[in-house]
C-alpha cells in the first residue's frame, strides 16, 4: 500500500510571498487532515476534510490560509501572504472512513522556512 | 477541549536500558490513542494504535498501555538501542475524529 505523498519536501520563501503544498492520501481514505508542527511542539490540526467537504477548520487562520480537496482525493494547502511565524513543518495525514477506530497515516511533511 | 501532556520532555539513557514514556489526557472519552515516532526532519511513523476498549498493544520491543479512567498511557521500550533515538508523540482521538497531540518526548539512546 502506497503511503501519503506530499510535495515539496522543503520550501524557502520570503515573508509576504505565497506558497502551496500538495498532498495525495492513501487510496480509498476518505478523511484527510493538514497539521502544522512548529519546531519543538506537537502537531496542531489546521483543517480536516471528509471526501471533498470541510469537517473542521476552526484552527485555520482563514485570513491567510486556504485549503481545498478536489474530487475528494488530492488536497492543496495555500498560504498567502506568508509570515515569519508560519515557518513550520506541514503534515498531511489520512484515515479510512466508516470507523473512528482507524489510525492515522502521515506523510513525510513539507518544511517551510519564511525569511 | 482535549489536552495531552507528555512527560518527560527529553530523556537520555544508555543502550540496553528499559524505559517508559508517559502520556496523559484530560478527556477520557477517547476512541483510540496512537503512539508515533518522528525522526528529525521527517514525518510521523505510527508505532502502536490502542482502541478505547483495549488495555495494551505490543509490537516487538514496544508495549503501549491505556488506562482511560485515569487518562494515562505509557509506552514501554525494552532493551533500548541507539536506533530508537527519536521524538515520540502521543495522539488521542476523541469526538469529531480530531487527533490531539502532546508535545512529544525526545529520546536519546547512547551507545
Amino acid at each position: 500500500e502506497a503511503g501519503v505523498a506530499q510535495s515539496p519536501r522543503y520550501k524557502i520563501i520570503e515573508k509576504r510571498q505565497s506558497v502551496a503544498f500538495w498532498c495525495n492520501p492513501i487510496s480509498g481514505h476518505a478523511t484527510l487532515y493538514w497539521y502544522q508542527q512548529i519546531l519543538g511542539q506537537g502537531p496542531k490540526l489546521l483543517i480536516q476534510f471528509q471526501n471533498n467537504g470541510v469537517v473542521d477548520d476552526s484552527q485555520l487562520p482563514k485570513d491567510r490560509f486556504s485549503a481545498e480537496r478536489l474530487k475528494g482525493v488530492d488536497s492543496t494547502l495555500k498560504i498567502q501572504p506568508a509570515k515569519l511565524e508560519d515557518s513550520a513543518v506541514y503534515l498531511c495525514a489520512s484515515s479510512a472512513l466508516g470507523s473512528l477506530n482507524h489510525g492515522y497515516t502521515f506523510g513525510s511533511g513539507t518544511r517551510l522556512t519564511v525569511v | 477541549k482535549q489536552e495531552v501532556t507528555q512527560i518527560p520532555a527529553a530523556l537520555s539513557v544508555p543502550e540496553g536500558e528499559n524505559l517508559v514514556l508517559n502520556c496523559s489526557f484530560t478527556d477520557s472519552a477517547i476512541y483510540n490513542l496512537q503512539w508515533f515516532r518522528q525522526d528529525p526532519g521527517k514525518g510521523l511513523t505510527s508505532l502502536l494504535l490502542i482502541q478505547s476498549s483495549q488495555r495494551e498493544q505490543t509490537s516487538g520491543r514496544l508495549n503501549a498501555s491505556l488506562d482511560k479512567s485515569s487518562g494515562r498511557s505509557t509506552l514501554y521500550i525494552a532493551a533500548s538501542q541507539p536506533g530508537d533515538s527519536a521524538t515520540y508523540l502521543c495522539g488521542c482521538r476523541a469526538s469529531g475524529s480530531r487527533l490531539t497531540f502532546g508535545e512529544g518526548t525526545q529520546l536519546t539512546v547512547n551507545p
